[in-house]
């Protein structure tokens, strides 16, 4: 049973373009959710979080949004860069406990 | 400050071989977690410490996975006999609390 779940396993955006990437929970007890962002051969890295009692929080060219009643949070990237190209893996817990991630979408930004 | 070091970098070994992974977390974190990631289930929690004792092992796929945490600088991750499917990126993580983790470059296992 998967309990957070991205969608779309990849995405292709233009360079200056906005990407958005998505992730829909099941767990209506998440409280606080991550992005991480993964280069090849690389360890995933934190990249921005929201808790649960905001809908957005902005971080740069990073903003990630939260939607509470839709069980959704998106990340957005404007604008997207080549440099941006990556694996983005959205994860959620609460109250401390573990992570629970979801299964990543892989970016492509085009120059 | 160096970040989470795992060893080695990759490892090919053939069906029914031990494999032995390491991992030197964050001086000063209290949790480590063990994760898995393949292309179907993307990142998977294998098991987790706090304060070197295991406090979640549900994640591991059979008895034919261990960790060890002996002190609080290095972990172990022990599959033995490896299979082909056990072929993924296994990577250590660490963290002073459960939410924001710290992740090492990761091991890569090819078991043939």
């Amino acid at each position: 049973d998967q309990q957070v779940k991205q969608n779309s396993p990849s995405l292709s955006v233009q360079e200056g373009r906005i990407s958005i990437l998505n992730c829909d929970y099941t767990n209506s007890m998440f409280d606080y959710f991550l992005w991480y962002k993964k280069y090849p051969a690389e360890g995933p890295t934190f990249l921005i979080s929201i808790s649960s009692i905001k809908d957005k929080n902005e971080d740069g060219r990073f903003t990630v949004f939260l939607n509470k009643s839709a069980k959704h949070l998106s990340l957005h990237i404007v604008p997207s860069q080549p440099g941006d190209s990556a694996v983005y893996f959205c994860a959620a817990n609460n109250a401390g406990n573990m992570l629970t991630f979801g299964g990543g979408t892989r970016l492509m930004v085009k120059p | 400050d160096a970040g989470v070091i795992q060893s080695p970098r990759h490892e090919v070994t053939e069906m029914g071989q031990e494999v032995t992974l390491r991992c030197k977390p964050i001086s000063g974190h209290d949790y480590l977690f063990w994760y898995r990631q393949t292309m179907m289930r993307g990142l998977e929690l294998l098991i987790y410490f706090n304060n070197n004792v295991p406090i979640d092992d549900s994640g591991m796929p059979e008895d034919r996975f261990s960790a060890k945490m002996p002190n609080a600088s290095f972990s172990t991750l022990k599959i033995q006999p490896s299979e082909p499917r056990d072929s993924a990126v296994y990577f250590c993580a660490s963290s002073l609390q459960p939410g924001e983790l710290f992740f090492g470059e990761g091991s890569r296992l090819t078991v043939l």
